[in-house]
């Protein structure tokens, strides 16, 4: 079975325009989870959704929004984009969002 | 509270010895402690973890040793190799939100 997927793979955006990250779980997973990972640290949850349901939401300001699609697939949104959104942005999924996390290879956003 | 502590930042061992990763963490509600390992340019992927019930798991060469009073928990890496030269992070999950808590990161060096 394919394991996460993510797109883009790289990102190159200038300050204050928008981006949308996409994420695909695995195959009957219906948990998806957002982290942001800055180089040197490790990861710092964002977000997670169970069945198109917010669950939980990190300390991210309200330019961050995220959603889940129907096949369980999300999409992770940063309005305004600031030089420290520059990051690397990782989607992980699970069966039921209570057991164990598997990360894809994230998308590494570089802001200008 | 939220936080998990781990040491050390960077660790050099030659081939065939034995790597230690020391983490921990505060928060009595954490019922989950996975380690992930992270190749440059890659997501984490989980290595093993272990539950609080259990003092010890061993997964081949990587063992985690779990201290509940303590509150701490700790990797080795038995026979370490340079093949597992990359970094190495603790986490913990507890809670409603089932978010991942991260340590800091341990970048493993292996030696031929």
């Amino acid at each position: 079975d394919a394991g996460v997927t993510q797109s883009p793979t790289h990102l190159i955006k200038t300050r204050g325009q928008h981006v949308t990250l996409r994420c695909s779980p695995i195959s009957g997973h219906k948990s998806v989870s957002w982290y942001q990972q800055v180089l040197g640290q490790g990861p710092q949850f964002i977000f997670q959704y169970y069945e198109k349901e917010e669950r939980g939401r990190g300390n991210f300001p309200d330019r961050f929004s995220a959603r889940q699609f129907p096949n369980y697939s999300s999409e992770l949104n940063v309005n305004a984009l600031l030089l420290g959104d520059s990051a690397l942005y990782l989607c992980a999924s699970s069966l039921t969002g209570t057991d164990t996390q598997y990360f894809g290879p994230g998308t590494r956003l570089t802001v200008l | 509270q939220q936080q998990v502590k781990q040491s050390p930042q960077s660790l050099i061992v030659q081939k065939g010895g034995i790597s230690i990763i020391n983490c921990a963490y505060e928060n009595t509600a954490f019922d989950y402690f996975p380690w992930y390992q992270q190749f440059p340019g890659k997501g984490p992927a989980l290595l093993i973890a272990i539950r609080p019930d259990v003092s010890e798991k061993k997964e081949g060469r990587f063992t985690i040793s779990f201290n509940k009073s303590a509150k701490q928990f700790s990797l080795h890496i038995m026979d370490s190799q340079p093949g597992d030269s990359a970094t190495y992070f603790c986490a913990a999950v507890g809670g409603a939100t089932n978010k991942l808590i991260f340590g800091t990161g341990t970048l493993l060096a292996v030696q031929p």
